[in-house]
Order: C-alpha cells, then sequence, then structure tokens
C-alpha cells in the first residue's frame, strides 16, 4: 500500500513558466511534509518542508502548498530554470522518532 | 567532506555473496537512516538509529539484512547471500534529530550478478 504518491512519472515545462508538481497521501497521521530534488548519481537534497499547521510556505521561487483535508500537496516552482531538471520525491512522516516515506518521484524537465 | 559520505560508490558482487556498505554521517547528527531506491521505485526504508535507542529495523525486507553503527557514527549495513533483487542504490542520510530535514549522501549502487 503506498502512502504517498506522486502520480505523475515526469513532466515538462518551459523555462520562465511555472512547474506545478503534485503528490497525495493516504496516512492521515502525517504531520510534516518535504520536497526532496536528486540530480543522476547525486543524493537527494533537502528543497522544501511544511507543517501541517500551515498551508503554504515560501522559499525563493519554491512554494509547498498543502491543502489537508484533500490530502494533496503540491510544489510550485517559478519561475524554472534548466537547472530545476532533476527527480523531486515528495515524502511524509508522522510525529516522532518516524523515518520518512517517500513517493516514487517526478522527473521534472525544464526546456530552454 | 562536510556531507554524508558512503563507500563503496559501486559495487558489483556475485549472487551468494555477503556484501558491507558504508556511511559516514554528518558530525555530530545523531540520526541515522538507511533507504534503498530499487529501479523505477521511490526511496524504501530500511533501518534508522537515534542516538543511543534501540534501532528501528521494521523496514528491513529479510533477516539477510542487518545494521549497525558504532560510538554513534558511522554504520555498517551488511546483506549476507545476497540475490538478484538486491541490486539497488543503498542511501543513507543523517540529521540532527528526528524531526530535522534528512541530508543524504550519494549512494552505493550494488549490482548483483
Amino acid at each position: 500500500d503506498q502512502q504517498v504518491k506522486q502520480n505523475s512519472p515526469s513532466l515538462s515545462v518551459q523555462e520562465g513558466r511555472i512547474s506545478i508538481l503534485n503528490c497525495d497521501y493516504t496516512n492521515s497521521m502525517f504531520d510534516y511534509f518535504l520536497w526532496y530534488k536528486k540530480y543522476p548519481a547525486e543524493g537527494p537534497t533537502f528543497l522544501i518542508s511544511i507543517s501541517s499547521i500551515k498551508d503554504k510556505n515560501e522559499d525563493g521561487r519554491f512554494t509547498v502548498f498543502l491543502n489537508k483535508s484533500a490530502k494533496h500537496l503540491s510544489l510550485h516552482i517559478v519561475p524554472s530554470q534548466p537547472g530545476d531538471s532533476a527527480v523531486y520525491f515528495c515524502a511524509a512522516r508522522n510525529s516522532g522518532n518516524t523515518p520518512l516515506v517517500f513517493g516514487k518521484g517526478t522527473r521534472l524537465s525544464v526546456i530552454a | 567532506g562536510a556531507g554524508v559520505s558512503q563507500s563503496p560508490s559501486n559495487k558489483v558482487t556475485e549472487k551468494g555473496k555477503d556484501v558491507e556498505l558504508r556511511c559516514d554521517p554528518i558530525s555530530g547528527h545523531t540520526a541515522l537512516y538507511w533507504y534503498r531506491q530499487s529501479l523505477g521505485q521511490g526511496l524504501e526504508f530500511l533501518i534508522y538509529f537515534q542516538g543511543n535507542s534501540a534501532p528501528d529495523k521494521s523496514g528491513l525486507p529479510s533477516d539477510r539484512f542487518s545494521a549497525e553503527r558504532t560510538g554513534g557514527s558511522v554504520s555498517t549495513l551488511t546483506i549476507q547471500r545476497t540475490q538478484q533483487e538486491d541490486s539497488a542504490v543503498y542511501l543513507c542520510a543523517s540529521s540532527l534529530g528526528a524531526i530535522r530535514p534528512q541530508h543524504f549522501g550519494d549512494g552505493t549502487r550494488l549490482s548483483i550478478l
């Protein structure tokens, strides 16, 4: 049973436009959500996170939105840049000492 | 370096052999995690160490898998009698505490022939 789902395996966006990556989860006990970015042959890099007490968190070009009632979060990147081309993983966790549960990732390609 | 270091970066071995994968976490990080990523899959949790507490082994797929963390720092993941389905990238991560973002190493790509 996949608790964190990224239903789009890939996404292509033109440079300068907005990239929207989506993530759905099934476990209502999740209260902390993260996005990681991964380049080939490298480990994932932490990008941005959001606690369940918020519905939006912004950091520069990156904004994460959380809709708890829909169990849905999204990552917006604007404007998109060619260097943003990578695989993006959504992850979630329960409170306390629990490991992250990851989605399968979405490969973003930003076309110049 | 200042990041999480994993070795070897690549490992090719024959089915049935034992392998050891090493992780050097960021200095001062009390939490250490092992994940693996099989082809086309997300990151699958394997095991988690937090300070001196008993590790959370709930993600280990079989008793052929084990891990140690010596002195609260370096960790070794051991796979005994490797099988072809063990082929994956094994990723280690560490964090300042359980609720802080995890920092990943670049992984060990394990290929079982």
